[in-house]
């Protein structure tokens, strides 16, 4: 088992640019979630989703926007990245009381 | 949602128990206390949960008290790759299908000294 799988692991972005980041579990959990972790604090949650084809909004949404393709994979998009969004970016997938998280993708935009 | 406070950083000497105390005093009733580490930049690790009684895993144990406004981690034997960031949060369901918000603070920094 890969467990929670992200890609890319580094990205450097120019203001204004798009882009994707992607996650897949390979445990079968039904629900996937995506936090962002800036210098120095805690996670913060940015979307949800609780089964294949539903996502809801967390504590943080503005300027980003989710897909849940299948159950594996649930994908992270900017779509106009801004330095405010530079950050390390977690996906993790849940069943019963744990949260087994990917290991990150560091995202710097300029 | 209940807010935890965490001492910022705390030395524990290798092969003694580490005791990383938690406040969360405003916790309703059936809210349960988590505990996850996030060893240098990888991703937070689940450890152990909890909701009144006393928890014991092959990780740690978890020690509530009565009125369920603190709890302790207890690290039995600490070593130096227990040195880590340890959050204790307070679990909020957000759905009905049991999802849930973890509100990661800035956490206890433990440094496992050899």
């Amino acid at each position: 088992n890969a467990g929670v799988t992200q890609t890319p692991k580094f990205q450097v972005l120019k203001t204004g640019q798009s882009m994707t980041l992607q996650c897949a579990q390979d445990m079968n959990h039904n629900s996937m979630y995506w936090y962002r972790q800036d210098p120095g604090m805690g996670l913060r949650l940015i979307y949800y989703s609780a089964s294949e084809g539903t996502t809801d909004k967390g504590e943080v949404p503005n300027g980003y926007n989710v897909s849940r393709l299948n159950k594996r994979e649930f994908s992270l998009r900017l779509e106009s990245a801004a330095p405010s969004q530079t950050s390390v970016y977690f996906c993790a997938s849940s069943v019963s009381h744990e949260q087994f998280f990917g290991p990150g993708t560091r995202l710097t935009v300029l | 949602d209940a807010k935890t406070t965490q001492p910022t950083s705390m030395d524990c000497a290798e092969g003694r128990a580490a005791n990383l105390p938690c406040n969360h005093s405003t916790i309703s009733g059936n809210e349960y206390v988590y505990w996850y580490r996030q060893i240098h930049s990888q991703g937070p690790q689940y450890i152990i949960h909890g909701l009144k009684n006393n928890e014991t895993n092959e990780m740690a144990s978890l020690i509530i008290t009565e009125d369920r406004k603190s709890s302790t981690l207890i690290l039995p034997h600490a070593t130096l790759r227990d040195t880590a960031v340890y959050y204790c949060i307070v679990r909020v369901l957000i759905s009905n299908f049991g999802n849930e918000k973890l509100t990661f603070g800035t956490g206890t920094r433990l440094t496992i000294i050899p």
